[in-house]
């Protein structure tokens, strides 16, 4: 299957705002939930929060609530992370990835490319 | 919060060789909300195994995931070049889902 696209790279100072994106293709898009994962440079995965595209309903990483908004588009298939005010703590590879919930297991199984995020003065 | 705490951290091993690679949850977690990912240098992770033991699709026979309650297993029955990466096991069971700090395969 077509892994997810995702926007590209992005160079920011800090306090300005940011939307990158994540488009899927190829699969009926609002009956799939979509999620967001951080990686810090040289660092491991985080789970940010997940949303489902379907009503837009979102369940955030406490860590992440209220520093970052996620929403969805299901008339062009594509999922949003948005910052209102970075920070250079933001520097990371955003990826979303899609989720698979079956009865025997629950698993992300399309990823997009990540998308870089620099935050610098 | 369910803290997944992977080890070892790095795992020195040659091609061939064994690795079992340990997932401990500080609660319990339902077997069908246990993952395993495979991450390779710039490169997005990819699922292994899901539901604690279940083969995603493409994945090749050596790759087998068992466990149960707080502790999971991911071993590799014979390490492949392209093997050589570092895997994550992540939990499902309870908001936030987390990941473990991951484990290194390297070659000796």
């Amino acid at each position: 299957e077509v892994p997810l696209v995702q926007s590209g790279a992005e160079v920011r100072k800090p306090g300005e705002s940011l939307t990158i994106s994540c488009q899927g293709s190829g699969y009926n898009f609002p009956n799939y939930w979509i999620t967001w994962v951080r990686q810090m440079p040289g660092k491991g995965l985080e789970w940010m929060g997940r949303i489902d595209p379907f009503d837009s309903y979102t369940d955030y990483n406490s860590s992440f609530q209220g520093h970052v908004t996620m929403s969805a588009d299901k008339s062009v298939s594509t999922a949003y992370l948005q910052w209102s005010s970075l920070k250079a703590a933001d520097t990371a590879i955003y990826y979303c990835a899609r989720v698979i919930r079956l009865g025997w297991g629950w698993y992300f199984d399309l990823w997009g490319r990540g998308t870089l995020v620099t935050v610098s003065s | 919060e369910i803290v997944l705490t992977q080890s070892p951290g790095t795992l020195s091993l040659s091609p061939g060789e064994r690795a079992t690679l340990s997932c401990r949850a500080s609660q319990s977690v339902n077997n069908i909300y246990l993952a395993w990912y495979q991450q390779k240098p710039d490169q997005a992770p990819r699922v292994l195994i899901y539901g604690a033991s279940n083969r995603a699709t493409g994945i090749p026979d050596r790759f087998s995931g068992s466990g149960s309650g707080t502790d999971f297993t991911l071993t590799i029955s014979r390490l492949e070049p392209e093997d050589f990466a570092v895997y994550y096991c992540q939990q499902f069971g309870h908001s936030p889902w987390t990941f473990g700090q991951g484990t290194k395969v390297e070659i000796k």
